[in-house]
C-alpha cells in the first residue's frame, strides 16, 4: 500500500507564475489535509477537504491559493501569482476517517516550492 | 493564546531515555492529546495518542497526569536516529483546525 504521494517534489516558479501542487491519498483514504512549513517553523494548517467538498479552509490565505479535491484525481493546492513569500515546503496528509488531530494522519514527503 | 507549550531544543546520549514535555494548561474535556516525529525534509509521522493515564506502543510511551494539564512523550533508549523534531498536538472532534496547529515543537538531538 503506496503511502500518500506528492508531486512534484521541488518546484521552481518565478514571481507571478502559477503553482500546482498534487497529493494522491492513501489507498482507502477519503480526507485530505495540506499544511505549510517555513523554513524553522513548524506545520500550519490550510485546509482540509473531503472528496469534492472543503471541510474547514481557515488557514487558507483569503487570495491566490484554492483547493480542491475532486471524485477522481489527486488533490490539488494552486498558487496563483506566486510571491518570494510563498518559498515553503508544502506537505499533504490523509486520514481514513475526518476527525482532526484525534484521528492518525499519513504525511506525504512534501513539496518544496521556491519562488525566484 | 497557544495550545501548547513545549521545549525548543533538548539534548540527549545514545541509550539513554528521553522525556518531553508538553503543557496544555486549557485543555478541553473532550480534547485528545497527539506526538508526531518529523525527521529534516520528510513529513511528520505520528507516534502515539492519549486522552488520559499512560499509553504505550512499540515506540514511546506518553504520560498523562490526573488533571491532563500536560503530558510527557517518553522515547526509551535513544538512538542517534531518534534526532528529530517532536510536536504534541491538542485537539478534538468539534474544535476545528485549532487543533491542527504543530508549532515550533522540540528539536531533540541525540549525541553518541
Amino acid at each position: 500500500n503506496a503511502g500518500v504521494m506528492q508531486n512534484p517534489r521541488h518546484l521552481v516558479r518565478r514571481r507571478g507564475q502559477e503553482a500546482r501542487l498534487r497529493c494522491s491519498p492513501m489507498k482507502g483514504h477519503s480526507h485530505v489535509y495540506w499544511y505549510r512549513q517555513l523554513p524553522e517553523e513548524g506545520l500550519k494548517f490550510m485546509v482540509y477537504l473531503q472528496k469534492e467538498n472543503i471541510i474547514d479552509e481557515s488557514g487558507m490565505p483569503k487570495e491566490r491559493f484554492s483547493a480542491e479535491f475532486p471524485k477522481e484525481g489527486p488533490s490539488i493546492l494552486r498558487i496563483q501569482q506566486v510571491v518570494r513569500g510563498d518559498s515553503a515546503a508544502y506537505f499533504c496528509a490523509s486520514s481514513p476517517q475526518g476527525a482532526l488531530v484525534w484521528n492518525e494522519q499519513f504525511f506525504g514527503p512534501g513539496t518544496r516550492l521556491t519562488v525566484l | 493564546l497557544a495550545k501548547t507549550t513545549q521545549p525548543i531544543s533538548m539534548d540527549s546520549y545514545e541509550g539513554q531515555e528521553v522525556n518531553i514535555t508538553c503543557s496544555h494548561n486549557n485543555i478541553a474535556t473532550n480534547d485528545y492529546i497527539t506526538w508526531y516525529q518529523q525527521f529534516p525534509s520528510q513529513g511528520p509521522r505520528f507516534i502515539i495518542q492519549g486522552y488520559k493515564t499512560k499509553v504505550t506502543n512499540e515506540v514511546a510511551s506518553l504520560f498523562i497526569p490526573a488533571d491532563r494539564k500536560s503530558s510527557t512523550l517518553s522515547l526509551p533508549r535513544v538512538s542517534l536516529s531518534d534526532t528529530a523534531v517532536y510536536y504534541c498536538l491538542v485537539g478534538n472532534s468539534g474544535g476545528g483546525a485549532d487543533g491542527l496547529t504543530f508549532g515550533k515543537g522540540t528539536h531533540l538531538i541525540i549525541q553518541p
